[in-house]
């Protein structure tokens, strides 16, 4: 099984709609992170956090937010999805310089 | 603060050829600095990683980097392409010692591999 799970995979959505990410590890790894990929503009980290009750914004968190349920779930959600929100977006988690990425939600905002 | 600037958004070689993609960073604390590749359709795969130990760092699939603090740089090469290189390629930094992986990317490289 997969140490870094992202669902759903795919997800096609209207603008205005909520939509949720969700980031599960069984890695047993306190940081987590969510990064979002656009062509021609690499990774750029949205927020991240290093324990459960630490909850911090990254370079683009505007129009998101994220929970973090417990040490092994993270989620993504936009509360209210626009266009430019269409991207592929990852979760990490990391422990010292040991990164592992998840697998990646493509999500596309008609 | 950290930036990468990775120079070339796509190169083309050859098959047998030199793979050489470049990668300038700053940062203002000595960085960890690493190369990951995508390739279509798929996730990130970690090539390698420079974390302060050796500058010339070995990775998979036959591919090296080094670091040269003067020039401010992390390359990547690879002796000899192969059509299976073909994938988009990120350089990344982190500033943050080690303690975890805020990292700031590159904008990509996209290699191609001619028979």
């Amino acid at each position: 099984d997969a140490d870094v799970t992202q669902t759903p995979r795919n997800r096609i959505t209207k603008t205005g709609k909520r939509i949720m990410l969700e980031c599960s590890q069984t890695k047993g790894h306190d940081r987590m992170y969510w990064y979002r990929q656009d062509p021609g503009l690499g990774l750029r980290l949205i927020y991240y956090s290093f324990d459960v009750k630490d909850i911090n914004k990254g370079e683009i968190s505007d129009g998101y937010s994220v929970s973090r349920q417990a040490q092994a779930k993270f989620s993504l959600s936009l509360e209210s999805a626009i266009p430019n929100q269409t991207a592929l977006y990852f979760c990490a988690t990391s422990e010292g310089t040991r990164g592992f990425f998840g697998p990646g939600t493509r999500l596309t905002v008609l | 603060a950290q930036s990468v600037t990775q120079l070339g958004s796509h190169v083309s070689v050859s098959e047998g050829a030199l793979v050489l993609l470049r990668c300038n960073y700053s940062s203002s604390v000595p960085p960890y600095l690493f190369w990951y590749v995508q390739y279509p359709n798929q996730g990130l795969q970690l090539l390698l990683k420079y974390t302060s130990a050796a500058t010339l760092v070995k990775g998979i699939n036959g591919f090296e980097a080094e670091f040269k603090k003067s020039e401010t740089s992390f390359h990547l090469t690879k002796p000899s392409a192969h059509m299976s290189d073909a994938a988009e390629y990120f350089c990344a930094v982190s500033d943050s010692g080690g303690s975890n992986y805020k990292l700031t990317f590159g904008k990509g490289t996209l290699l191609t591999v001619n028979p």
